[in-house]
């Protein structure tokens, strides 16, 4: 059975630095790997969407990475800001192709 | 172009009564997910349905959980009754494809639902 585990759990930096968000998964035979922001009190916003035969995709300041063999992805954050605070969840299809599994999330708080 | 719509956003009831959550997909979107979120906890899939079909309700709790997508557009789901572990985050997803492998899928705000 597929398993999403998301570090940290919770994050605290200084407005400017740039960041990491860790993910990883149990089963490598996935499609895709997506990257979503949630805000309190509102649903999900896709940010990245990675397919399985890509590395890496890029949105602003946003970069994704996708290494497979390993089951893990990153989620980089340049450059951040008091606006990047948020839970962001990242999530991969379950075997069947037909619903997303999902992390806990990283809440992330940036000051200014 | 309009997102999901749920509604209400908010509801608080006692335990033992019923309660529903309402949904309107993206125009066009065949499939429908109705995922829950707890607390500190990434959402899981209740049930999906592809049109007014349920192809995928082995989340859903039968005994007290009921969802229908009549006409294969807006969709509900009830508790029936509700208990005290039922407080959460009902939140409504559609896409345009059959499969999560290629499309993203668009969340509506959510139902966060508090059972007292």
């Amino acid at each position: 059975k597929q398993e999403v585990t998301q570090i940290p759990a919770a994050l605290s930096v200084p407005e400017g630095e740039n960041l990491v968000l860790n993910c990883s998964f149990t089963d490598s035979a996935i499609y895709n790997l997506q990257w979503f922001r949630q805000d309190p009190g509102k649903g999900l916003t896709s940010l990245l969407l990675i397919q399985s035969s890509q590395r890496e995709q890029t949105s602003g300041r946003l970069n994704a990475s996708l290494d497979k063999s390993s089951g893990r992805s990153t989620l980089y954050i340049a450059a951040s800001q008091p606006g990047d605070s948020a839970t962001y969840l990242c999530a991969v299809p379950n075997q069947a192709g037909t619903a997303l599994i999902f992390g806990k999330g990283t809440t992330l708080s940036v000051s200014s | 172009e309009a997102g999901v719509v749920q509604s209400p956003r908010y509801k608080i009831i006692e335990k033992k009564q019923p309660v529903a959550f309402w949904c309107n997909p993206i125009s066009g979107h065949n499939t429908l997910y109705w995922y829950r979120q707890n607390l500190g906890q990434g959402p899981e899939l209740l049930i999906r349905y592809e049109n007014e079909e349920a192809v995928d309700d082995s989340q859903l709790p039968k005994d007290r959980f009921s969802a229908e997508r009549l006409k294969g557009v807006d969709s509900t789901l009830k508790i029936q009754p509700a208990e005290l572990g039922d407080s959460a985050v009902y939140l409504c997803a559609s896409s345009p494809s059959p499969t999560a492998d290629t499309d993203t899928q668009y969340f509506g705000p959510g139902t966060r639902l508090t059972v007292l």
